[in-house]
């Protein structure tokens, strides 16, 4: 059965760093991909960025310098590091996962989401 | 980055009606196109992808169609689980982007 499960802090301090994890099961992250996307308050969603099978990444633009995604495949986790955090980044956080190419280049699978609020 | 326009942002229908909702795309993504269900408190739940396929386990009450920059998710005879939002994505180039959402309200 394939599950993924984000875990992470819950409250941060603006202009601090969040961290946040990934773990997976029913699948290797040496044959998918995982994504990170945010929801802001049941709004539309926002794509962050992907870890692919080889440990390289791809970012979206809109958070490129501050946003680093990396994995340990031993431990089955991926991780999402961002810093300089603003009230504007609180929302609800996941992770998902999609094949490496092809029609299934999609997320089909997600976590059940973590909740981050920035705030002092 | 290509910008995708649902319509309509919320719809109220009733037990047995069909429904369709559409994304409009800034530029030709060749089908690259995939459809999301989202209930209240939950994860998005794929429910098509690459415009017209119907993933594994969803109800074929759920179709898609289009091509280029005009994309449709039909629900066929809206069952009270359809309550909902829906949210179309695009991963033709990135940044991978998402539609606006469908909030779906049973009568």
């Amino acid at each position: 059965q394939v599950q993924l499960k984000e875990s992470g802090p819950g409250l941060v301090q603006p202009s601090q760093t969040l961290s946040l994890s990934c773990t997976v099961s029913g699948f290797s992250l040496s044959s998918y991909s995982v994504h990170w996307v945010r929801q802001h308050s049941g709004k539309s969603l926002e794509w962050m960025g992907r870890v692919w099978s080889d440990g390289h990444t791809s970012y979206n633009s809109a958070f490129t310098s501050r946003l680093s995604i990396s994995r340990d495949t031993s431990k089955s986790q991926v991780f999402l590091k961002m810093n300089s955090l603003q009230t504007a980044d609180t929302g609800t956080y996941y992770c998902a996962r999609s094949f490496l190419s092809g029609y299934w280049n999609v997320m089909d699978a997600w976590g059940q989401g973590t909740s981050v609020t920035v705030s002092s | 980055d290509i910008q995708l326009t649902q319509s309509p942002a919320s719809l109220s229908a009733s037990l047995g009606e069909t429904v369709s909702i559409e994304c409009l795309v800034s530029e030709d993504i060749s089908n690259d196109l995939a459809w999301y269900q989202q209930k209240s408190g939950k994860s998005p739940q794929l429910l098509i992808y690459a415009a017209r396929r119907l993933q594994d386990g969803v109800p074929s009450r759920f179709s898609g169609s289009g091509s280029g920059t005009r994309y449709s998710l039909k629900i066929s005879g809206l069952q009270p689980e359809d309550e909902a939002g829906y949210f179309c994505l695009q991963k033709h180039k990135y940044p991978w982007t998402f539609g606006g959402g469908t909030k779906l309200e049973l009568k």
